[in-house]
C-alpha cells in the first residue's frame, strides 16, 4: 500500500510569508501527527489529530496551525514565518492513537530566508 | 513537562563491535516506541515495548523496557555497515502525544 505522503518536499519563503504544507496518510489511518526536526532540537512534536480533531498539542506558538480533513488528509499552516522555522516538517500516520507504530513521511524541507 | 534524554549522542564503532543507547524519562511512561532514522532519511518505525520490564528482540537488536516504566535501551550485537543512522526512543505518557529523544547518532567504521 502507498506510504505517508507529504507535499510539497522543498519549499522556499521569504520571512513575514504563510506556507501550507500537506500529508496524506497511508489509507485507512485515522490519526495524523506532525512534527518539526531541526539540528539543534531534534523532533519537536506540534500536533496530532485523530478523526478530524486535534488530540495533543505542542508547545509551538499560534501561528502554527493544523487540521484534518473527512478523508484523513492533514494540513498544517505557518503564518508570519520566522528565520527560525526553517527546518524539516515530518508527518506521522497511525490507524489509532498512542498506542500504534506510527509511518513517517518523507517530510517537507521549509527554508525561510 | 514530560523530557526523555537519550545517552550517548554520538556513538563510532568499529564494524562487529557491539552498540547500547540508553533512554530516561523524566516521567513514567505507557510504552515506548524505538525508530531509525538513516541519513537524509525520515524515521522508521522498530519497535514498540508496553509492559514493566519487557525485552524484545529483532535478529541482532535487542530492546529493554525498564522495570520503573521510566528508561529503555537498545543494544546492537555485532555492528554492520548497514545499522548507521540515528536511532530515537520516543516515550508517551498516558493520554499524551509522544515526546522523542534527542536520538543517539551511531557511525560504523569497516
Amino acid at each position: 500500500k502507498a506510504g505517508v505522503t507529504q507535499t510539497p518536499r522543498y519549499l522556499i519563503k521569504t520571512r513575514g510569508q504563510q506556507v501550507t504544507l500537506s500529508c496524506s496518510p497511508i489509507s485507512g489511518h485515522r490519526s495524523v501527527s506532525w512534527y518539526q526536526q531541526t539540528p539543534g532540537q531534534g523532533l519537536q512534536f506540534l500536533f496530532e489529530y485523530f478523526s478530524e480533531t486535534q488530540r495533543n498539542k505542542g508547545n509551538f506558538p499560534g501561528r502554527f496551525s493544523g487540521r484534518q480533513f473527512s478523508n484523513s488528509r492533514s494540513e498544517m499552516n505557518v503564518s508570519t514565518l520566522e528565520l527560525g522555522d526553517s527546518a524539516l516538517y515530518l508527518c506521522a500516520s497511525s490507524v489509532g492513537t498512542g498506542n500504534t507504530e506510527a509511518f513517517f513521511g518523507q517530510g517537507t524541507r521549509l527554508t525561510v530566508v | 513537562g514530560q523530557q526523555v534524554m537519550q545517552i550517548p549522542q554520538y556513538q563510532h564503532v568499529q564494524e562487529g563491535e557491539d552498540f547500547t543507547t540508553y533512554c530516561n524519562s523524566s516521567t513514567t511512561l505507557s510504552n515506548i516506541q524505538w525508530y531509525k532514522q538513516r541519513p537524509g532519511g525520515h524515521p522508521v518505525f522498530l519497535i514498540q515495548l508496553v509492559k514493566s520490564g519487557e525485552v524484545k528482540k529483532q535478529k541482532r537488536l535487542t530492546f529493554q523496557f525498564g522495570e520503573a516504566k521510566k528508561n529503555s535501551s537498545l543494544h546492537i550485537t555485532a555492528t554492520q555497515t548497514t545499522d548507521v543512522g540515528t536511532y530515537f526512543c520516543a516515550g508517551r505518557n498516558y493520554g499524551q502525544n509522544f515526546v522523542f529523544g534527542p536520538g543517539t547518532r551511531l557511525s560504523v567504521l569497516p
